[in-house]
């Protein structure tokens, strides 16, 4: 079965700093993972894919992610944080079939400080 | 271009009541359809998911139920509202078969049982 754990429910950065919100999964194939932002009162928005080739893969709003096989991770960043990227960020791994479905992380609240 | 609707945005029902939210998808045929619940500190729960009409997967036992009756239409029901069925539900779709297409959420309902 496979299972997403995201390292830390809040984390707090400064505006212009770095943002790293960690993401490790669990899978018996290989995996096809995403992140997804979620502003207050709204759904869910895909910032970025990762299915097959390149393992850094680039998204929306200057966030990238890096899939690491050996480490079972797909942690996203962006170099410089904006008061706009405060938000909910949810890491998602599914199995790839056409029957697969998706399982999220608990979440990363994303506190943006100026 | 596809678009996907859901309504109630918000919604306050009192214990024991009926529930029906509505989710419709246009610009596409045949999508795969999910319910998702989202309940704080939890992440997203998968609820329902159905690959066409009439059909439906469950993930979790509850007090819920889903239905699709037509291509691009998923409810979800409950015949008897408990407390713990509040939460934010979002209702998603996705297009074929490939995990390549990821999935795109509704802006979602906000459920009080009080």
């Amino acid at each position: 079965a496979q299972s997403v754990t995201q390292l830390g429910s809040h984390v707090s950065v400064s505006e212009g700093a770095l943002v790293l919100l960690r993401c490790n999964y669990s899978s018996s194939v290989p995996p096809y993972l995403f992140w997804y932002v979620q502003y207050p009162n709204q759904g869910l928005q895909l910032l970025l894919k990762y299915t097959t080739g390149a393992t850094l893969v680039k998204g929306i709003n200057g966030f990238e992610a890096e899939f690491k096989k050996s480490e079972t991770s797909f942690h996203l960043t962006k170099p410089s944080a904006h008061m706009s990227d405060a938000a909910e960020y949810f890491c998602a791994v599914s199995e790839g079939s056409g029957y697969s479905t998706l399982t999220f992380g608990k979440g990363t609240m994303l506190l943006v400080s100026p | 271009s596809q678009t996907i609707h859901q309504w109630p945005a918000t919604l306050v029902q009192p214990v024991g009541s009926p529930l029906s939210l509505e989710c419709t998808v246009e610009g596409t045929s045949n999508p795969n359809l999910y319910w998702y619940r989202q309940a704080a500190g939890r992440g997203l729960q998968l609820l329902f998911y159905s690959v066409g009409i009439g059909q439906i997967s469950s993930e979790v036992p509850q007090n819920l139920s889903a239905s699709r009756p037509q291509d691009r239409q998923f409810i979800l029901s409950s015949k008897k509202l408990l407390l713990s069925d509040s939460g934010f539900y979002l209702c998603a779709w996705r297009a074929g078969y490939s995990e390549n297409y990821g999935y795109t959420f509704g802006s979602g309902t906000r459920l009080t049982v009080v």
